[in-house]
């Protein structure tokens, strides 16, 4: 059964830093690794997808990188700003649960200015 | 456009009522997905509709009853809840089942009395 773990619970930081969430999982059988936004209440906002045969992918100030062999990936965020502020989730895609995907616990990033 | 849409927005029932969750996509995506999510905690899958037709049910009790009536449309009607089936439900939606980007919509806040 696939576990997924993060790393921070929470994260407090000034405006202006760069910071790494990171994400972990059990079953290197995955097929993708999705990154999500949450802010309070509300739906999920998808921010990175990375192919199973892929390294890493960007989108502006965002970069996630995949290590399958070690179960890990991690979300790095550069010159975070306040409105960076909401919980990140991680989630794996398949392996022994094809058509799922699992959740890790999530990291509340918070920035303030 | 990648817009999944929700209605309602927020529900309060009994629990002899009946009623019912909507969820619509209009990306021509053929899979789409019921999740539930307590407070504080990540989504948890209930149901997997691949093609019109239930391909997962993660032991859902029967008083969630899904329905898919076209590719477009979601529903997830709802019978004699009780209180700890409170949370907030999410709809997404993916191209096929397995590796393609999920997106979800904004959720329904339900609230059972």
């Amino acid at each position: 059964k696939q576990e997924v773990t993060q790393i921070p619970a929470a994260l407090s930081v000034p405006e202006g830093e760069n910071l790494v969430l990171n994400c972990s999982f059990t079953d290197s059988a995955i097929y993708n690794l999705q990154w999500f936004r949450q802010d309070p209440g509300k739906g999920l906002t998808s921010l990175l997808l990375i192919q199973s045969s892929q390294r890493e992918q960007t989108s502006g100030r965002l970069n996630a990188s995949l290590d399958k062999s070690s179960g890990r990936s991690t979300l790095y965020i550069a010159a975070s700003q306040p409105g960076d502020s909401a919980t990140y989730l991680c989630a794996g895609g398949g392996g022994t649960s094809y058509g799922k995907l699992t959740f890790g616990q999530g990291t509340i990033l918070t920035v303030h200015p | 456009d990648t817009e999944v849409t929700q209605t309602p927005k927020h529900l309060v029932m009994g629990m002899t009522n009946k009623k019912s969750l909507k969820c619509e996509q209009h990306m021509g995506h053929r899979a789409m997905y019921w999740y539930k999510q307590k407070a504080k905690k990540p989504p948890e899958l209930m149901f997997v509709y691949s093609y019109e037709k239930l391909s997962i049910n993660e032991s859902v009790p029967s008083r969630f009853s899904p329905e898919c009536p076209n590719s477009s449309l979601l529903n997830l009607h709802l019978h004699a809840l009780q209180p700890e089936d409170s949370a907030l439900y999410l709809c997404a939606s993916s191209q096929e089942v397995g590796p393609w980007e999920q997106y979800f919509g904004p959720g329904t806040r339900l609230t059972v009395t």
